[in-house]
């Protein structure tokens, strides 16, 4: 069982807006520790896709977009396309772990 | 380009032991912490261990403390794994991950991983 709660899976049609939540508690989310975003296509390593809450790095697509609030966070894709389906991964550190904790993984399905 | 090349993954019997070395290149490795995470077959993503940029600082996951040590020689840039008393739930694909701190702060880059498997 994950600290960080993320649902197993999301779906949506080409060109829809999907979003993925990813809840937390006090001692991570909750006490402000940033939350990381990484996207990982069948077959590959982890990508770093948000850091820092809402931040994309260089080569990012602006379809991608991070939120923060309180204990949860969100990812969202707006204009979904075939080359999202993947793994997605939230991350941030938890004070009482002493280190870093990951969410089960979301499977995006474009149908 | 930033670039981390795992190696050492092999086949190993339970109770066995196993050194990962992770090279890296491309930025200067003693600014920034490092992070060994795991994933088991089918499974989704498990941090492991982690250590500051000048290797004084470790921390473990609870799942591997006392039987896994994090290292790292700043002046060969590499980044170590040495796993004892293995089990057949340490089986996984095992990625290193650099830093965006030399503290932990959260990962970027990530190497493309190696393969351990813990079976008799």
């Amino acid at each position: 069982q994950s600290v960080l709660t993320q649902p197993p899976s999301v779906s949506g049609a080409p060109g829809q807006r999907v979003t993925i939540s990813c809840t937390g508690s006090s001692s991570n989310i909750g006490a402000g520790y940033d939350v990381h975003w990484f996207q990982q296509l069948p077959g590959t390593a982890p990508k770093l896709l948000i850091y820092g809450n809402s931040n994309r790095p260089s080569g990012v697509p602006d379809r991608f977009s991070g939120s923060k609030s309180g204990t949860s966070a969100s990812l969202a894709i707006t204009g979904l396309q075939a080359e999202d389906e993947a793994d997605y991964y939230c991350q941030s550190y938890d004070s009482r772990l002493s280190g870093y904790v990951f969410g089960i993984g979301t499977k995006v399905t474009v149908l | 380009d930033v670039q981390l090349l795992e190696s050492g993954g092999h086949l190993v019997q339970p109770g066995g032991s196993l050194r990962l070395s992770c090279a890296a290149s491309g930025f200067t490795f003693s600014s920034y912490a490092m992070s060994w995470v795991r994933q088991a077959p089918g499974k989704g993503l498990e941090w492991v261990s982690g250590i500051s940029g000048s290797g004084t600082s470790t921390y473990y996951a609870d799942s591997v403390k006392g039987r896994f040590t994090i290292s790292r020689d700043n002046s060969k840039d590499t980044l170590y794994l040495l796993m004892n008393s293995l089990r057949a739930e340490d089986t996984a694909i095992y990625y290193c991950a650099k830093d965006r701190g030399s503290l932990l702060i959260g990962l970027d880059v990530w190497g493309q991983g190696t393969t351990v498997t813990v079976s008799s």
